[in-house]
């Protein structure tokens, strides 16, 4: 069985201060591994989906990277529109069904 | 591109009663769709898969016959909760995979989802 678990459960940053988010996972033969971002009473926003050990992805002040057993969302110099909640989730193979952790809730002070 | 719309945003329905829920891939064509639903900070639990043209896969714990779902075109998935009950309560949410994304680099293992249903049951 798939199983996610994401760390911390929440975080609240200072504006401009710049941290980290992990995403830990078990899977037989891993499809791809995908980061989402939800805001309150909306679905989840694709930001990006890595596919082997040693990728990385950015888009604006975020970067995601992964290894054989987690991964990391990286937050650089965060601004408060980046407060969400971060999901993570995994396929496995022969599926193209996503396993989601519970998700980290970023807070991002002005 | 990659947008999936959902309607409605938001319903209220009395106890018994049952409610339709729509989820269209707007610019692209969905071979199988997935729904979701999420209950108050919690992550999102997949109810069941839904394939075009055949029957829906429901995961373990979901009643089939409450939760009807059906696929009858690549751009549009239906829910229909049948006689809902305040315990059905949640945020419903769906997702479409790109049928014709290429490639294990492309989107062809992404999921795009919708923005939400809101089910109050009364």
């Amino acid at each position: 069985e798939d199983q996610v678990t994401q760390s911390p459960e929440a975080l609240r940053l200072q504006e401009g201060e710049s941290s980290s988010l992990n995403c830990s996972y078990t899977v037989s033969g891993l499809r791809g591994l995908f980061w989402y971002r939800q805001d309150p009473g909306k679905g989840p926003e694709f930001l990006f989906t890595l596919y082997s050990a040693g990728e990385e992805k950015e888009k604006e002040r975020l970067k995601a990277t992964l290894t054989k057993k987690e991964s990391f969302l990286h937050i650089t110099a965060p601004k408060p529109e980046d407060s969400a909640t971060y999901l993570c989730a995994v396929s496995g193979a022969g599926s193209y069904q996503l396993t989601f952790g519970k998700g980290t809730k970023l807070s991002v002070i002005p | 591109g990659a947008v999936v719309s959902q309607h409605p945003s938001w319903v209220i329905c009395k106890s018994g009663t049952s409610v339709k829920i729509e989820c269209r891939s707007l610019d692209f064509q969905a071979t199988t769709m997935f729904w979701y639903r999420q209950f108050p900070k919690q992550s999102l639990m997949l109810m069941a898969t839904s394939n075009e043209g055949s029957k829906a896969t429901y995961e373990q714990g979901v009643e089939k016959d409450k939760f009807l779902i059906n696929h009858a075109s690549l751009t549009l998935s239906t829910l229909t909760v049948t006689s809902a009950h305040p315990e059905d309560s949640s945020f419903y949410i769906c997702s479409a995979r790109d049928a014709w994304a290429s490639g294990t680099s492309g989107r062809r293992n992404e999921q795009f989802f919708g923005p939400g249903t809101r089910l109050t049951v009364l």
